[in-house]
C-alpha cells in the first residue's frame, strides 16, 4: 500500500530535550516536505526536499533541522524544543517538484513541549 | 492581508442541501489551485484541482475566477460523510504551496 508513515504519532516532551520525528514514504517520491498546523494559521511549511541531499527552508524553519540521506526518509529534528513548537506536524511527499501540488500526507504527529 | 483567506465556518447544512465555499487569494501570479479535504485530526487529502474552465467531479464542482482572485467549491446533495474541513490551496511559483486555514462543514441528518 502506498503511504507516508510518520512516527511517533503522539509525543510529549520537555523543553530542551532533543527529538526526532521520522517520516518514510514507499512511493519513490522525489519531493518531501514537513508542515506544522496550528489553529487559525493553517498548514505552514517548515522544510522541503527536492531529492536526496537537497533540502531548503520553508516559511517557518527556525528551530528545526532536516536531512535527506535516502530518498524514502525525511526526518524532522528539533535540537532544543520549546513550548512554541507544540503543534500538529505533517510530513508529505509528491512524485517530484512539478507535481508537488498532489501531496500525500502522513497521519500526523501531535507534539506537546512542556 | 493573508495570502489565502477562507471563511472558517462552520457551515451547518442538512443532508441533501447544496453548499458553496469561497476562497480568496492575494497573489495575482498564483498559478494552480486546489481543494483538499481534512477530517478531524486526520491528514489532508487532495479533493480536486481547480482549472480555469472549472471542473466537476460527481457532486463537487470547483470554479476559478482569476479576475476577482477567488476559487469556489460547490457541493450538491450533501452527505453526512461530507462533514470535514475543506482547505483551499494555492500554488505560488515553482516551489511554494500556500494553504488556507480551512472552512468547516457540518452536515446533519
Amino acid at each position: 500500500e502506498a503511504q507516508v508513515t510518520q512516527n511517533p504519532r503522539y509525543l510529549i516532551t520537555v523543553t530542551g530535550k532533543k527529538l526526532t520525528v521520522t517520516c518514510s514514504q514507499n512511493m519513490n517520491h522525489e519531493y518531501m516536505s514537513w508542515y506544522r498546523q496550528d489553529p487559525g494559521l493553517g498548514l505552514r511549511q517548515i522544510y522541503y526536499s527536492m531529492n536526496v541531499e537537497v533540502t531548503d527552508k520553508g516559511d517557518v524553519p527556525e528551530g528545526y533541522k532536516v536531512s535527506r540521506k535516502e530518498k524514502r526518509n525525511f526526518p524532522l529534528i528539533l535540537e532544543s524544543p520549546s513550548p512554541n513548537q507544540t503543534s500538529l506536524y505533517f510530513c508529505a511527499s509528491a512524485p517530484d517538484l512539478a507535481a508537488k501540488n498532489i501531496q500525500y500526507f502522513g497521519a500526523g504527529t501531535r507534539l506537546s513541549v512542556l | 492581508r493573508k495570502e489565502v483567506e477562507q471563511d472558517p465556518g462552520p457551515f451547518n447544512v442538512p443532508e441533501g442541501a447544496t453548499v458553496a465555499f469561497n476562497c480568496t487569494y492575494s497573489n495575482s501570479a498564483s498559478q494552480s489551485f486546489f481543494w483538499y479535504r481534512q477530517d478531524c485530526r486526520k491528514e489532508p487529502k487532495l479533493l480536486m484541482s481547480v482549472y480555469s474552465s472549472g471542473n466537476e467531479d460527481g457532486r463537487f464542482t470547483a470554479q476559478l475566477n482569476r479576475a476577482s482572485q477567488y476559487i469556489s467549491l460547490l457541493i450538491r446533495d450533501s452527505k453526512l460523510s461530507d462533514s470535514a474541513t475543506y482547505l483551499c490551496v494555492v500554488s505560488e511559483g515553482f516551489q511554494k504551496l500556500v494553504f488556507g486555514t480551512g472552512t468547516r462543514l457540518l452536515v446533519s441528518p
